[in-house]
């Protein structure tokens, strides 16, 4: 079974302070890693996608990823209450075929305490 | 934009009713997906399409089919509604053939099922 694990939280942190997500996957062959932002009551939105080791930064946002350990993370620089959400990983485990299949984790729920 | 529309945000239906969801995506992505989300089972692929009339199933297909008779347009069919099916339902999209094939969301559709 093909898995995506995450922290479920809740993750505390204050106003201004760098939060840190942390996912991991099973499958050696992924190929590539996306975050979603999940407000309560709403639908995923993407928030970057990486598919390179290493960091990839927009704006407050970095993904980093490390394919040997088999980990990716997302910080979040100067977190903001409006950060506050869920953060799904998603993990393209390269199906192939026709096309790529998304194996989601269960989220972490981020609180920023103002 | 990509805009994913599904049509419902929220239904209630008695036990044994057929359910139609519907979702039209505007962008001419070639991949439709259903999925359910679920309190601490995250999101879970129902089933997915890569063409028009064509179909494959996700992890979790028994008791739903799927009709795909034109390429924005994906619906989803509970043929006999039963109470486990109540769930929040959302349906994506997405353009094949890259690593970073990226999948946007409709705002989803909250079914009660009685």
């Amino acid at each position: 079974q093909k898995e995506v694990e995450q922290n479920s939280g809740p993750l505390s942190v204050p106003e201004g302070a760098i939060a840190s997500l942390n996912c991991t996957y099973s499958d050696r062959g992924s190929q590539s890693f996306f975050w979603y932002r999940q407000y309560s009551g709403k639908s995923p939105e993407l928030i970057m996608f990486i598919y390179s080791n290493g960091d990839k930064e927009d704006g407050r946002f970095t993904a980093q990823l490390n394919k040997a350990s088999q980990y990716v993370s997302l910080l979040i620089r100067d977190s903001q209450p409006s950060d506050s959400a869920t953060y799904l990983c998603a993990v393209n485990m390269g199906y192939g075929g026709a096309t790529n299949k998304l194996i989601f984790g269960t989220g972490t729920l981020l609180a920023v305490q103002p | 934009d990509v805009k994913v529309t599904q049509s419902s945000r929220y239904l209630v239906k008695r036990t044994g009713e057929k359910v139609f969801l519907e979702c039209v995506q505007d962008m001419d992505h070639e991949n439709m997906f259903w999925y359910r989300q679920d309190p601490g089972l995250g999101l879970r692929l129902i089933y997915f399409s890569y063409d028009v009339k064509m179909k494959e199933k996700g992890d979790i297909p028994e008791g739903y089919s799927v009709s795909r008779e034109k390429k924005e347009r994906f619906s989803l069919i509970l043929e006999s509604a039963s109470t486990n099916q109540t769930s929040m339902y959302l349906c994506a999209s997405s353009s094949p053939g890259l690593a970073e094939e990226t999948q946007y969301f409709g705002p989803g559709t909250r079914l009660l099922v009685l």
